[in-house]
């Protein structure tokens, strides 16, 4: 099956710095989803990108299917920003598979 | 905003014991799943389910599980015999296609299940 490999598994940052969280997946997919995990373990959809660039606030996120990563930016992070990023993403089946999460936490 | 709930928030039993956990997924929405997440680790796949039937299981989900779709609006996971590795975070989702076309799956906030 697909393997999905996040990278750094853990950030810690000073409020207002940027980061950049990476994700690898072994094969094609036809979903990628990036996915904030609060601290009360809710987790939130953040972006639906198989492919390109979208940009939501502070945050933005780029998957270049061709070479099978995807980059989560965070800018200007906030506090709130703490908690677990995942990536998760789909081959050829219903399934999300998600990575072993990036875990954020922002210092003020 | 349409959002998935999920009842109840916390739910604790004792080992052996049959528990339902249950979902109400997005409106419009024609695929529903379940994934489960153990304390520290990753979110896994349990099952999806669509046109009333199991379109896929994890190895997860053996016979001590099941679901059910009972009316139009709710979706249910009931473990028969709950064990102490059940214990987990559970997490339904909906979506309104399948992959191969727009298929963002949104996930609901969770049952966090303790086996006793």
């Amino acid at each position: 099956g697909i393997q999905v490999e996040q990278s750094p598994p853990d950030l810690i940052l000073q409020e207002g710095a940027n980061s950049t969280l990476r994700c690898n997946f072994s094969d094609s997919v036809n979903n990628l989803q990036w996915f904030h995990q609060n601290p009360w373990g809710q987790l939130i959809n953040l972006f639906y990108i198989p492919s390109g660039t979208k940009q939501n606030g502070r945050l933005s996120a780029t998957t270049v299917a061709t070479e099978r990563y995807s980059l989560l930016y965070i800018s200007s992070s906030q506090t709130t920003d703490s908690g677990v990023y995942f990536c998760a993403v789909d081959g050829a089946t219903d399934k999300l598979i998600f990575g072993t999460g990036t875990r954020l936490q922002v210092f003020p | 905003e349409p959002e998935v709930t999920q009842t109840p928030s916390h739910q604790v039993t004792q080992m052996g014991q049959e528990v339902i956990l249950r979902c109400v997924p997005i409106s419009n929405h024609l695929y529903f799943y379940w994934y489960r997440q153990i304390l520290g680790q990753k979110v896994e796949f349990l099952v999806s389910f669509y046109n009333n039937e199991i379109s896929e299981k994890s190895e997860i989900f053996d016979d001590q599980f099941s679901v059910e779709r009972p009316d139009g609006s709710n979706f249910t996971l009931k473990i028969r015999s709950t064990k102490l590795e059940d214990s987990a975070m559970y997490f339904c989702a909906s979506s309104i296609t399948t992959s191969g076309s727009y298929n963002e799956q949104f996930f609901g906030p969770g049952t966090r299940l303790t086996v006793l």
